[in-house]
């Protein structure tokens, strides 16, 4: 299995830009989450999906950040207007909620930098 | 609502020393735990996990027991090496399907 893929590895941006990070969870999964990690404030939950219904978005920061998930192969999580303070690496989780153990599987995430 | 308190780092180990990574909890109900670990410029693994009361997870050398008494899921190793060097997060799974991570434990092991 190829695993969690995030694409890019790497964006650098200016403030003011509109920023479009993209996943693609483990096939069958039925969940997928999206995390913020910064040094200050570590990995934080921005929003999760169930069979691609957003059940929890209390994580997103702001207006500026918004998720979609057309279809259980795909996600993208959009800034618009990217500012500096959103600097981060971005990770995006999937899991198959089966067994009980509802184990997350991680991509190697987004470095974003916002100038 | 859950947290997850676990020991500030960083941690600086010789190789072959013993590793504890203290990790205790607060939840309603009966969570899941997880320790996972992130080497750097990677995304988050999952190292080991533990169910319910009593449970030892175990991977690669590390051990953690759930330990409801006192709320506890504390990391350990016997003897770690180099490539251990990363960061270890301990986490649960409550009610919902999310994870509730702790801030992370850096850890150093040198030669």
């Amino acid at each position: 299995d190829a695993g969690v893929i995030q694409s890019p590895r790497h964006e650098v941006t200016e403030m003011g830009q509109e920023v479009t990070l993209r996943c693609k969870p483990i096939s069958g999964h039925d969940y997928l989450f999206w995390y913020r990690q910064t040094m200050m404030r570590g990995l934080e939950l921005l929003i999760y999906f169930n069979n691609n219904v957003p059940i929890d978005d209390s994580g997103m920061p702001e207006d500026r950040f918004s998720a979609k998930m057309p279809n259980a192969s795909f996600s993208t999580l959009k800034i618009q207007p990217s500012e500096p303070r959103d600097s981060a690496v971005y990770f995006c989780a999937s899991s198959l909620v089966a067994g009980g153990y509802y184990e997350q599987y991680f991509g190697p995430g987004t470095r974003l930098t916002v100038t | 609502g859950d947290s997850v308190t676990q020991m500030e780092g960083p941690v600086t180990l010789s190789e072959e020393a013993f590793l504890t990574i203290n990790c205790t909890y607060t939840a309603t109900g009966y969570p899941s735990l997880f320790w996972y670990v992130q080497y750097p410029g990677e995304g988050l693994q999952l190292l080991l996990k533990a169910t319910k009361a009593d449970d030892k997870g175990s991977n690669k050398g590390f051990e953690a027991t759930y330990r409801k008494e006192t709320t506890s899921f504390h990391l350990e190793k016997g003897s770690v090496q180099v490539s251990d060097s990363a960061v270890y997060f301990c986490a649960l799974r409550g009610s919902n399907y999310k994870l509730t991570f702790g801030k992370g434990t850096l850890l150093t092991v040198n030669p």
